[in-house]
């Protein structure tokens, strides 16, 4: 079973620029979280979604960020304009149920903003 | 008050000891808690989950939860240099609500295992 895809591994922009990830789940698994790893810190969950619905967005800064997962499969996530503070590694993990904790995490996107 | 909290260490054992991890949760209403382990520049993978009071355990590996003191640990037998990591408590997000899958994670604690 493949596992969860993320593109790119690294990604270096300046502040005020705009940068995309991209991920693509474990076949088959509907649900769909984007987190972000501050370095030092644990990951912070950013958005949540239920096939192509978002489940919850609340911690997401929408004044800057967005998702989407079109079709219900793979899923982009957007900085825009980018900051200092958002160096980070974005991670995405997909689940059979929503309601299962055991996700998988794909191997994330290292962001430096500089 | 954080809503989970790890002593973030670095915590350094000599092989073939005992290493204790701890976590304290300040949501009353969770009833889920996971271990996570995640190696430098990997992502975490889950290593132990737990429910009831007492302790479980899997291999080298206890988790122990004591919900009336709101604390959680994870014991590593036998430690080898393989397991240094850092290790990640999590717990659903608002747990007293419907958290559906969500977690939030402490900042980890870093443990080193020395031959």
């Amino acid at each position: 079973e493949a596992g969860v895809a993320q593109s790119p591994r690294y990604k270096i922009i300046e502040k005020r620029q705009s940068v995309a990830f991209w991920c693509n789940p474990i076949s088959g698994h509907a649900t769909l979280y984007w987190y972000q790893q501050i370095l030092g810190q644990g990951p912070k969950l950013l958005i949540q979604f239920q096939n192509n619905g978002v489940v919850d967005d609340s911690q997401l800064p929408k004044d800057r960020f967005s998702a989407e997962r079109l079709k219900g499969v793979d899923s982009t996530l957007k900085i825009q304009p980018a900051k200092l503070e958002d160096s980070a590694v974005y991670l995405c993990a997909s689940s059979p149920l929503p309601t299962a904790y055991g996700y998988t995490f794909g191997s994330g996107t290292r962001l430096t903003v500089v | 008050q954080k809503e989970v909290e790890q002593n973030s260490g670095p915590l350094s054992v000599p092989e073939g000891a005992i290493a204790s991890l701890n976590c304290t949760y300040s949501d009353r209403g969770s009833q889920s808690f996971f271990w996570y382990r995640q190696y430098s520049g990997k992502s975490p993978e889950l290593i132990m989950s737990i429910y009831s009071n007492g302790d479980k355990e899997d291999g080298r590996f206890t988790a122990q939860l004591n919900k009336a003191s709101q604390y959680v640990s994870l014991l590593i037998r036998d430690s080898q240099p393989s397991d240094s990591a850092t290790y990640l408590c999590a717990v659903p997000l608002n747990a007293g609500g419907t958290s559906y899958g969500k977690l939030t994670f402490g900042q980890g604690t870093i443990l080193t295992v020395h031959p």
